[in-house]
């Protein structure tokens, strides 16, 4: 069955670099796109950006200076870099995988929880 | 950025009722909204896409509908597992936008 896992760090320093990385299994990333979505504890959510099924990416325009999505077809991952972070962007990090016809996030992660905090 | 306002913030209903959440967005997206139920420390799971179909596996009580710019999700006879939050989303442009949620909670 379709399955997403993100994994990571529980606390970044400020100033520092987030890594994280979603495990898929169930689908081939070159059949589905995958998406990283946030949101900070108790509020709503923010879509961060996609990794497209042929490789390329594109970034919500308020994070893409800051921010980088990769993969590795063969180990079936998803990556996500995020630089200078600070304290609003402590939240629950998702990747989700979305529907290639449509941007619809069909299946999602369990969610990991970033805190950023000295 | 196409922004999606979402309304009632919060909502308080009883068992068996019906509830309506409404979905506004800043111009017409021409039905390509999703809603998402997110249930209690759990990730948002998709309800509805293409503003009225239904996902695999989602009870006959959810119906979406709207067009334009106005959606909503109607939940009918109330369930107490439906006590979540509500996220409409639109995927007609990027970045996808999402709704700022509405709370249901049991009366």
């Amino acid at each position: 069955q379709v399955q997403l896992k993100e994994s990571g760090p529980g606390l970044v320093q400020p100033s520092q670099t987030l890594s994280l990385t979603c495990t898929v299994s169930g689908f081939s990333l070159t059949s589905y796109h995958v998406s990283w979505v946030r949101q900070p504890p108790g509020k709503g959510l923010e879509w961060m950006g996609v990794i497209w099924t042929g490789g390329s990416t594109a970034y919500n325009s308020l994070l893409k200076s800051r921010l980088s999505i990769s993969r590795d077809i063969s180990k079936s991952q998803v990556f996500l870099k995020m630089n200078s972070l600070q304290t609003e962007d402590t939240a629950t990090y998702y990747c989700a995988r979305e529907r290639t016809i449509a941007a619809i996030f069909d299946y999602w992660g369990q969610g990991v929880m970033v805190t950023v905090s000295s | 950025d196409i922004q999606m306002t979402q309304s009632p913030a919060s909502l308080s209903a009883s068992l068996g009722e019906t509830v309506t959440i409404e979905c506004l967005a800043s111009e017409d997206i021409y039905s390509n909204l999703a809603w998402y139920q997110q249930k209690p420390g759990k990730s948002p799971q998709l309800l509805i896409y293409y503003a009225n179909s239904l996902n695999d596996g989602v009870p006959s009580r959810f119906s979406g509908s709207g067009s334009g710019t106005q959606y909503s999700l109607k939940i009918n006879s109330l369930q107490s597992e439906d006590v979540s939050i509500y996220f409409c989303q639109q995927n007609y442009d990027s970045p996808r936008t999402f709704g700022g949620g509405t709370k249901l909670e049991l009366k």
